[in-house]
């Protein structure tokens, strides 16, 4: 049973536009959520989070937007460089004993020069 | 420095085998753990330890066995391995308190993981 839900595989952009990667979740009880980067043959490294208690956390290009209500965030990238080509992972947890933070598949984000 | 550690970095073996991973983080965290990605590119969590001590152990065959000597260090061994354990293990820590769960101010840092090949 798939918690978090990265439906779409792979994003290219044109350098200099907006990279959206949208992420959903089906638990309702997930309420701190995460953003990570992984290039090839390293490990994931953390980009951005954001709690429920948010709708919005921004940190340099990076901005992470929540809608609870429909179960769904997004990672916006503005402006996309070359650079950023890399595999994003959304996670999320609940708070709580012994929580772990339960992944999504990963979106392969490509930003062409 | 590179802040979480593991090695090998590729580990090709027969069926059969055992083999362990090793990993170790310098960064004074206190929790630690194994994640395996499989094929279909999830990430899974099967084990959490916290100051040595086991906190979460998901469904995984018991021929995984992790050992933490200390809470720098956190190693898996797996017996006779299967060609379905052939996937990319990746070793992360962060801080987290025992009793409430998650310190929101410390994300999972990951080494740059292990890729198994059972043939």
């Amino acid at each position: 049973d798939q918690q978090v839900k990265q439906n779409s595989p792979s994003l290219s952009v044109q350098e200099g536009r907006i990279s959206i990667l949208n992420c959903d979740y089906t638990n309702s009880m997930f309420d701190y959520f995460l953003w990570y980067k992984k290039y090839p043959a390293e490990g994931p490294t953390f980009l951005i989070s954001i709690s429920s208690i948010k709708d919005k956390n921004e940190d340099g290009r990076f901005t992470v937007f929540l809608n609870k209500s429909a179960k769904h965030l997004s990672l916006h990238i503005v402006p996309s460089q070359p650079g950023d080509s890399a595999v994003y992972f959304c996670a999320a947890s609940s708070s709580g004993a012994n929580s772990k933070l339960t992944f999504g598949k990963g979106i392969t984000l490509s930003v062409r020069p | 420095d590179t802040a979480v550690s593991q090695t090998p970095k590729y580990l090709v073996t027969q069926m059969g085998n055992d083999k362990s991973i090793k990993c170790e983080q310098n960064l004074g965290h206190d929790t630690m753990y194994w994640y395996k990605q499989d094929s279909k590119k999830f990430l899974k969590i099967m084990f959490s330890y916290n100051n040595k001590e086991l906190i979460i152990n998901e469904t995984v065959p018991n021929r995984f066995s992790p050992k933490s000597p200390d809470k720098a260090h956190l190693n898996l061994h797996i017996n006779s391995l299967e060609l379905g354990d052939s996937a990319v293990y990746f070793c992360a820590s962060s801080l987290q308190a025992r009793r409430t769960g998650w310190s929101y101010n410390s994300p999972l840092h990951f080494g740059n993981g292990t890729r198994l090949t059972v043939t």
